[in-house]
């Protein structure tokens, strides 16, 4: 079973932030939280990841609580082609990729 | 930089029948993974190789095998083929080594198998 949990959806105006909530209670010290998109059709796309400090790259933000049991993925102007199901999940540092389990993910539809 | 391609992208095949699918990963990259998903399951891990080397399997049964050649190019197998195998199997690459960094995954278009 998947240790995150995120909503099963969500709606966005086109041109708003989007912000992407997920709980990740069980997160041990040693494990980044991980978040990854796809598109219909397509395979899963990295956006960003972190520990415990907030991460910023040029496709969103990352705001991880300070107890690092959830955090937020933050796409500041949503695009229509941002319509994707997004997943969180948390990985530990250099350890096998067996334990890397995609939840059910958030269906994200950004509307005009 | 070419990404992960795999090949076939669509087949059909029929129960009993078995299935070999290919992936090849990112110039350089050594680490592949490979990934079962579906719409009730979701996305669920299968194996991951690193240097010709099975590091971890996922919990299925033993009809699923794969293999990691010397140049990072990896295949996976599945025999006796059920209906309940029509899936996406997504192969993965990435720069991640064994407890030395956490390479993102880089992943593939997928192969759409289905199974009648």
């Amino acid at each position: 079973d998947a240790k995150t949990t995120q909503p099963t959806s969500m709606d966005c105006a086109e041109g708003r932030a989007a912000n992407l909530p997920c709980n990740h209670s069980t997160i041990s010290g040693n494990e980044y939280v991980y978040w990854y998109r796809q598109i219909h059709s397509q395979g899963p796309q990295y956006i960003i990841h972190g520990l415990k400090n907030n991460e910023t790259n040029e496709m969103a933000s990352l705001i991880i609580t300070e107890d690092r049991k959830s955090s937020t993925l933050i796409l500041p102007h949503a695009t229509l082609r941002d319509t994707a199901v997004y997943y969180c999940f948390q990985m530990n540092y250099g350890g096998s990729q067996g334990n890397l389990i995609f939840g059910k993910g958030t269906k994200l539809s950004v509307k005009p | 930089k070419a990404g992960v391609t795999q090949t076939p992208r669509y087949l059909i095949k029929t129960r009993g029948q078995q299935v070999t699918l290919s992936c090849s990963p990112i110039s350089g990259h050594r680490s592949v993974s490979w990934y079962q998903q579906t719409p009730g399951q979701g996305l669920q891990f299968l194996f991951e190789y690193f240097s010709e080397t099975q590091r971890n399997k996922g919990n299925f049964p033993g009809r699923f095998s794969g293999r990691q050649f010397s140049n990072s190019r990896s295949e996976m197998n599945v025999s006796t083929l059920e209906l309940g195998d029509s899936a996406l199997y997504l192969c993965a690459s990435s720069l991640r080594l064994p407890g030395l960094n956490t390479g993102e995954l880089f992943f593939g278009e997928g192969s759409r198998l289905t199974v009648l």
